[in-house]
């Protein structure tokens, strides 16, 4: 099975800050990985597929780089409406990372 | 609009059972293979449940192979999780998600809003 671990599990940050996250699959899986931004009692949302590619309506500020098992998700100049939780999946066989939790400074 | 309704959730007893639903509706349900995907309480996402267009490829994650049985009625427009044999680890708000594209390795673009499973004597 391929596993995924993201880091840091939670990080501080302030409005208008860039933030990285990143994550690693245990095998390669090219660049069949996804981003996903979730708020405390919803449903995930789509930002990031296919490694780099902006998922329709999702603002600029989100930039995702990297293939084979390194990957990484930027978020420039944090808006409110960022400050939330954050996961990666590899879409072979679907499996999620664990999640990163951006918190206001 | 795409719209994804789950519905089926509440409390069993350990040992239980309990089926969900989800009605779809705003795309050709039939045309898209769907997911099931479950959250515990202030846990991460795991993704649980696959089903191929035309419901003959399943896969299910080793936490529930087994124990859960995925299926679709595309007359119906609606996917379903038959879940046996619960336990406290199966307590979670439940998901169905569609994928963004057709065919079998895509990340998901729409998403219901959850329906919540509780196992508890």
């Amino acid at each position: 099975d391929i596993q995924m671990t993201q880091s840091p599990s939670t990080l501080s940050a302030s409005v208008g800050d860039s933030v990285t996250i990143t994550c690693r699959a245990s095998e390669s899986i090219s660049t069949s990985l996804a981003w996903y931004r979730q708020k405390p009692g919803k449903a995930p949302k789509l930002l990031i597929y296919d490694a780099t590619a902006l998922e329709s309506g999702v603002p600029s500020r989100f930039r995702g780089s990297g293939s084979g098992t390194d990957f990484t998700l930027t978020i420039s100049s944090l808006q409110p409406d960022d400050f939330a939780t954050y996961y990666c999946q590899q879409y072979y066989t679907r499996t999620f990372g664990p999640g990163t939790k951006v918190e206001i400074k | 609009e795409v719209q994804l309704v789950e519905s089926g959730g509440g409390f069993v007893q350990p040992g239980g059972s309990l089926r969900l639903s989800c009605g779809a509706a705003g795309f050709t349900f039939s045309s898209y293979s769907m997911n099931w995907v479950r959250q515990a309480p202030g846990k991460g996402l795991e993704w649980i449940s696959y089903i191929g267009t035309g419901g003959s490829t399943r896969y299910y994650a080793d936490s529930v192979k087994g124990r859960f049985s995925i299926s679709r009625d595309d007359a119906e427009n609606s996917l379903y999780l038959q879940m046996n044999s619960l336990t406290a680890d199966d307590t979670a708000v439940y998901y169905c998600a569609r994928p963004r594209d057709l065919g079998i390795a895509s990340p998901f673009d729409h998403w219901g809003q959850g329906t919540l499973v509780t196992v508890s004597s």
